[in-house]
């Protein structure tokens, strides 16, 4: 069974319109990460997030918002869609997000085409 | 700043023939080097990692040996099969920073 869950795995919307995208894992992780994955940069760090709070933010764009709801999950809204932001966003988790080198587990990803 | 260097975008081979693929990194101190491998509708999932000097990484027949002198962490297979077709990125963990830097990958096929 997979142990983090994204939905759905594709997605189409229209240039302006708002999405969010759904990450729940079940490894009993503290820390949450998103991921963008397309043709221009592979793997793209996003955000992080520990224990419910963000640690890190390297999204330029606030059109992007995290949202942990629950400590197991962390959704992703885009807001204002443009076709640039078509890609493959991977959620992820860790044990911790502390100083050290924590392993990281992904989700099979949400691949989102903006029309 | 830190950075990971993967110099093949893509490495075409037969079953059973010898893999390296390359890398390098640029960090001060001792940091954690991984080898993560993304099969196609997948994510990424780690194959293995390695902290100190000289320290080798292995699994499922690949390994990697931590090279702080010449700053490598080179993935290499004796043999491949079809199913090693994949996508494979090169990461370091700096020392004081838990953020992954990431390699632009390498793309490996393997010709039945």
């Amino acid at each position: 069974d997979p142990k983090i869950i994204q939905k759905p795995k594709y997605l189409v919307a229209v240039t302006g319109s708002e999405k969010i995208l759904i990450c729940e894992q079940y490894l009993g992780h503290n820390a949450m990460y998103w991921y963008r994955q397309s043709a221009k940069k592979p793997l793209e760090f996003m955000f992080s997030y520990s224990y419910q709070k963000l640690m890190d933010n390297q999204t330029a764009s606030s059109r992007f918002q995290p949202q942990s709801s629950k400590k197991n999950h962390l959704d992703l809204q885009i807001t204002a869609l443009k076709p640039d932001d078509s890609a493959t966003y991977f959620c992820a988790s860790s044990q911790d997000s502390g100083a050290g080198a924590e392993t990281l587990y992904f989700g099979s990803g949400t691949r989102l085409t903006v029309l | 700043g830190d950075s990971v260097t993967q110099t093949e975008g893509q490495v075409a081979l037969s079953e059973e023939d010898f893999l390296t693929i390359h890398c390098n990194y640029s960090a001060s101190g001792y940091p954690t080097l991984f080898w993560y491998v993304q099969y196609p509708g997948e994510g990424p999932q780690l194959l293995f990692r390695a902290s100190r000097d000289k320290e080798k990484g292995s699994s499922r027949g690949f390994e990697a040996t931590y090279d702080k002198g010449t700053t490598s962490f080179h993935l290499r297979k004796a043999s491949v099969q079809e199913s090693d077709s994949a996508v494979y990125y090169c990461a370091l963990s700096p020392d004081s920073n838990y953020q992954l830097i990431w390699g632009s990958g390498t793309k490996l096929i393997i010709k039945p």
